[in-house]
């Protein structure tokens, strides 16, 4: 079964710009999580969708957007780039079942590493 | 979960054994998980332990839970250089959330 597939690998980008990164889930999972990491302050929840529904938001300016299509595949987008969106931005999709808080664990892709200049 | 800590270092010499720290907070938590990212790389589900289980043994990784301190930890025994990444320990969702907790990471730095 082939595993999370986030496009593109990497990005360079300047001010002002926006951007969409796109992520595939793994067949059969319907929950698509998105993640910014950076060296200071780590894994930071940018949201969560579920069957085309987002469900958990995380602290970040409306720049930040996101979508789920009905195949589940997932893209976000940042408009009005700014150079602290310099980031590993990760995709992670779940097995969790509708309503379901859900203990299954969150299957990683490799990650957009996108570089504002 | 609210908040699941970790220390951020950790540095070893080849050979020896490992053992990583974290603290959670949700007593609820069903499962913990322990994922490990390398360089470069999203992460990777390592391993996990029922709350049911005080200890979980796979190879080279062993995994001890006490939920009375609500505290986990990961042993790698006979620590590789192959074995230097960040480690994330993890609660599930709880409360009105449906995403994880995870904790900051602790960057294992393993010297030959």
């Amino acid at each position: 079964k082939a595993g999370v597939t986030q496009t593109p690998r990497y990005l360079i980008k300047t001010r002002g710009q926006q951007v969409t990164l796109s992520c595939s889930p793994i067949s059969g999972h319907r929950s698509v999580s998105w993640y910014q990491q950076t060296p200071g302050q780590g894994l930071q929840f940018l949201f969560e969708y579920f069957s085309e529904t987002q469900r958990n938001k995380g602290n970040f300016p409306g720049r930040f957007s996101g979508r789920q299509f009905s195949n589940s595949r997932s893209e976000m987008n940042v408009s009005t780039l700014e150079l602290g969106d310099s980031a590993l931005y990760l995709c992670a999709s779940s097995l969790v079942t509708m309503g379901a808080r859900g203990n299954s664990p969150l299957h990683f892709g490799n990650g957009t590493r996108l570089t504002v200049t | 979960g609210e908040d699941v800590e970790q220390s951020l270092f950790l540095s070893v010499r080849e050979g020896d054994s490992s053992v990583i720290n974290c603290t959670y907070t949700d007593s609820s938590s069903t499962y913990l998980y322990w994922y490990k990212q390398e360089p470069g790389a999203g992460l990777q589900l390592l391993t996990y332990i029922f709350s049911n289980m005080d200890m979980k043994q796979d190879q080279r990784l062993t995994v001890l839970l006490n939920k009375k301190d609500k505290h986990l930890s990961l042993r790698i025994a006979d620590t590789q250089t192959g074995d230097s990444a960040i480690y994330f320990c993890a609660e599930p969702p709880s409360g009105g959330s449906y995403i994880p907790t995870f904790g900051r990471g602790t960057s294992l730095i393993v010297h030959p």
